[in-house]
């Protein structure tokens, strides 16, 4: 069974940092690129960010290039997203999700940044 | 940066009624462009992928067309468990985009 475990999510003040980690299991990690998505509090869907299968290429939304760092660890089967310099408006679930024709999502971790 | 438009913001429809949700994008995507289901507290889940190709697991009932910049999603017959948040995405250029989504409501 295919499973994408999200965790790291929390409470953060304005400024301060977290680091997201998604666990795959249930299928070939290394061969697959993955993604950030993250929905904020009666918001839709935002994509943010891309890493390829050897990480050789990465993307990141407008919204958080610069702060925001996505990287992968293939031997341990897992997606991380280290967040610095958060604003309240990175409040939202945030979801590793496989490529996009493969359609594996996890269940989301929430990220709460106030003060 | 790819904007996608889905219209409408909202259809109230009955359980048996055909959906007809549409997505347009700022510029060509040719035909990558996908559609999700998504449900409060769950994870998204992918229906349509490459314009028209049905993902794993997904009732016939859903159908996806278009390319370019027009793209639509139907649903052939509602079934109770259909109601929900549908977002379009767009994998043609980075940043890749999502639609700002249709919630499809019972009426």
């Amino acid at each position: 069974e295919v499973q994408l475990v999200e965790s790291g999510g929390g409470l953060v003040q304005p400024g301060g940092s977290l680091r997201l980690s998604c666990a795959a299991s249930g299928f070939t990690f290394s061969s697959y690129s993955m993604n950030w998505v993250r929905q904020a509090p009666g918001k839709g869907l935002e994509w943010v960010s891309y890493i390829s299968s050897t990480s050789s290429t990465i993307y990141y939304a407008d919204s958080v290039r610069g702060r925001f760092t996505i990287s992968r660890d293939n031997a341990k089967n897992s997606l991380f997203l280290q967040m610095n310099r958060l604003r309240d408006e990175d409040t939202a679930v945030y979801f590793c999700a496989s490529a996009v024709t493969s359609g594996y999502w996890g269940q989301g971790t929430l990220v709460t940044v106030s003060s | 940066e790819i904007v996608l438009t889905q219209s409408p913001a909202t259809l109230s429809l009955s359980p048996g009624e055909r959906a007809t949700l549409s997505c347009r994008a700022s510029q060509s995507v040719s035909t990558y462009l996908a559609w999700f289901q998504h449900k409060p507290g769950q994870a998204p889940r992918l229906l349509i992928y490459d314009a028209s190709n049905r993902a794993t697991g997904i009732p016939a009932r859903f159908s996806g067309s278009g390319s370019e910049t027009d793209f639509t999603l139907t649903i052939s017959s509602l079934e109770p468990e259909d109601f929900a948040v549908y977002y379009c995405q767009q994998r043609s250029n980075w940043p890749s985009s999502f639609g700002q989504g249709t919630k499809l409501e019972i009426k």
